[in-house]
């Protein structure tokens, strides 16, 4: 079967870094994403990786490795906006997205 | 700015009545999704189609139709509704089988 996996929910202080990770199952690989969503708002995309390594954008960077299904999203110098949920999505042969449940993100100031 | 727009932000129903949910983007997008997500459990695609007049079952589509008849628009409708499917409902669309998906601000229904 299909799977996306990732905490349910982590807190981090404000300034500080924090990783979110993700594993994934899915039949066929086509890339890995990374959302954000707010309380209450739509999804917002943050990252695409289909390559294993390191892409980085500004405050956030995203890794995959392939031969382990893993993918982190990390966040530094935490700011309070911060706080929002964050969904990694697995795209399968099909070029259909396979979603985690999410990961809520607390920041504590 | 691109945009992907639903019709309603907040909308409440009662049991049995038909429910048409729009959903309209602006960027010439060939694919478009409805999802629903409730807490604790993610984004559960409901219908997906990847060009006009065309449409196709996602994971859970019991309950509900869809209709594209202009590429711009993909309505989700729920012919009767049930307070099951109370819950968040998204529409999302994408240029490309490798690009990410857009979505719209949602649309909280409520079946009472």
């Amino acid at each position: 079967g299909q799977n996306i996996d990732q905490p349910t929910e982590m807190t981090a202080t404000e300034g500080a870094i924090v990783q979110i990770n993700c594993t994934y199952q899915t039949s066929g690989f086509n890339g890995l994403f990374w959302y954000q969503q707010h309380a209450g708002e739509a999804p917002t995309f943050l990252s695409y990786n289909v390559l294993d390594g390191l892409e980085e954008k500004g405050r956030f960077s995203s890794f995959l490795s392939r031969s382990k299904g893993y993918s982190y999203l990390l966040l530094k110098e935490l700011q309070m906006k911060d706080s929002a949920s964050y969904l990694c999505a697995g795209m399968d042969s099909n070029y259909q997205l396979i979603w985690g449940a999410g990961t809520k993100l607390i920041i504590k100031p | 700015d691109v945009k992907v727009t639903q019709s309603s932000r907040y909308l409440v129903k009662r049991t049995g009545e038909k429910v048409f949910l729009e959903c309209v983007q602006d960027m010439d997008h060939e694919n478009m999704f409805w999802y629903r997500q409730d807490p604790g459990l993610g984004l559960r695609l409901i219908y997906f189609s990847y060009d006009v007049k065309m449409k196709e079952k996602g994971d859970i589509p019991e309950g509900y139709s869809v209709s594209r008849e202009k590429k711009e628009r993909f309505s989700l409708i729920l012919e009767s509704a049930s307070t099951n499917q109370t819950s968040m409902y998204l529409c999302a669309s994408r240029s490309g089988f490798n690009y990410g998906y857009t979505f719209g601000s949602g649309t909280r229904l409520t079946v009472v």
